[in-house]
């Protein structure tokens, strides 16, 4: 199966910017999506097709994918979005997700 | 608005079939455009997609799960369901019923139920 892969953690002061990166072969080439899921909730879709934000999403979060590697970018992160944050591709008819980033907003 | 809703049993014994079916509102799931997804979390892990329903199309099934997974529809009453056969604790878990719009992204969920694998 395609395997992602994710920090298992970031930190990040309210005034900085979070980079949560994504890794897998040939990633750039494949559409990703980024979730958040806060603790009890179910996961929210924050990213697609790379870089499109779905309505409702703040304009501080945005994605990017290049090579081999997808990032989603929080400008300016609040508390609301300390949370877990999982990416997620398809190939061959088959969805993978990362193994998840804890974002810590200090 | 789109609503999708899990039921079934929260229990399941070992060496048993899990059985669980997500009920949409707000949008029909023969519709073409969408396809109806089962995705599962362990407490304290990852998430992991089992398979998807896919409205004209063959059904896709994760690899690892593939020889235990039926994931089928009811469209008289809006709904698809899973089953898994055989299960162990390791199919602990939440599971989640999730819309995916093409090209990629899973856009609405469920609330998750929780089903645990025990004697």
């Amino acid at each position: 199966s395609y395997e992602l892969t994710q920090p298992p953690s970031v930190s990040v002061s309210p005034g900085q910017t979070a980079n949560i990166t994504c890794s897998g072969d040939f990633l750039g080439d494949k559409y990703v999506c980024w979730y958040q899921q806060r603790p009890g909730q179910s996961p929210v879709l924050v990213i697609y097709q790379d870089t499109k934000r779905p309505s409702g999403i703040p304009e501080r979060f945005s994605g990017s994918n290049s090579g081999n590697t997808a990032t989603l970018t929080i400008t300016g992160p609040q508390a609301m979005d300390e949370a877990d944050y999982y990416c997620q591709a398809w190939d061959d008819s088959t969805a993978s997700f990362g193994g998840g980033t804890k974002l810590t907003v200090l | 608005q789109v609503l999708l809703q899990e039921s079934g049993p929260g229990l399941v014994k070992p060496s048993q079939t899990l059985a669980l079916t997500c009920t949409v509102s707000g949008g029909s799931i023969t519709s073409g455009t969408y396809y109806w997804n089962w995705i599962r979390q362990p407490a304290g892990k990852g998430l992991e997609w089992i398979g998807r329903y896919y409205p004209n199309r063959n059904n896709n099934y994760n690899p690892s799960l593939k020889s235990r997974v039926t994931i089928s529809e009811d469209s008289s009453k809006n709904q698809f369901s899973l089953m898994l056969t055989s299960v162990t604790a390791a199919d602990t878990a939440m599971y989640f019923c999730a819309r995916g719009r093409e090209p990629t992204a899973f856009d609405y969920w469920g609330q998750g139920i929780l089903v645990t694998v025990t004697s």
